[in-house]
């Protein structure tokens, strides 16, 4: 099945420790994104590629970072992790702007 | 900016039973609507959308929506709640401000069904 896959799904790392968190989809959607959930809290956008253009939302810390190597493939970075970075990281795409998004099950990320 | 209210922390309701899972929504032309729900540790799922046409939106999993432009709402419905339908239920709005359609989700509803 098609479908937006999303590893680790547990995720440790130190205070301060880089972490990368990867996204791979088989929609051959156009748009990735990236979003940061807090405890049952709504999903916060953090920034999402339309094809190649990255587009970052304007409160998102300069601590997080993406990239987008091709199609298939999102990665999410955080340079140096705090413990306010603590959450569930959720990927989605989407063909368009227009159309929904498919979600991933996402990544917990802890901090130790 | 566009947004989207839940006004619901939590719904409860007995198994068979019908539920409503409330939004409304505030924009500057016309809405484009969606429905979402979360499983425990798991993502978002689609579950219906309004664009444009019939008011009375239907989805996955027999939910349906009733968009009602005067009292700017968007609530979920099901005649018959299941056990299985206990979960987080996020409304979103598209927002258009920013030229890109990225979608703002309200907070959050949990629904809680009980046997």
């Amino acid at each position: 099945d098609a479908m937006v896959i999303q590893n680790p799904r547990y995720q440790v790392t130190q205070f301060g420790k880089p972490v990368t968190l990867s996204c791979s989809q088989t929609l051959n959607h156009n748009v990735m994104y990236w979003y940061q959930q807090k405890s049952s809290q709504a999903p916060k956008l953090l920034f999402h590629y339309y094809d190649k253009d990255f587009n970052n939302e304007a409160d998102t810390p300069d601590n997080f970072q993406s990239r987008r190597p091709n199609t298939s493939f999102c990665f999410l970075d955080i340079r140096s992790p705090g413990l306010g970075d603590a959450a569930m990281y959720l990927c989605a795409t989407s063909r368009t702007g227009n159309q929904p998004q498919h979600f991933g099950d996402g990544t917990r990320l802890s901090i130790l | 900016a566009q947004s989207v209210a839940q006004p619901e922390d939590q719904v409860n309701v007995a198994e068979g039973n019908p539920l409503t899972v409330k939004c409304t929504y505030s924009v500057s032309g016309n809405p484009y609507l969606f429905w979402y729900v979360q499983y425990p540790n798991r993502g978002l799922q689609f579950l219906l959308k309004y664009i444009t046409g019939d008011n009375l939106v239907k989805g996955s999993y027999g939910f349906e929506a009733e968009f009602n432009k005067s009292q700017t709402s968007f609530h979920l419905k099901k005649p018959s709640a299941l056990v299985s339908d206990s979960a987080l239920y996020f409304c979103a709005v598209r927002d258009m401000g920013t030229g890109f359609q990225k979608l703002v989700f309200g907070t959050g509803t949990r629904l809680l069904v009980s046997p």
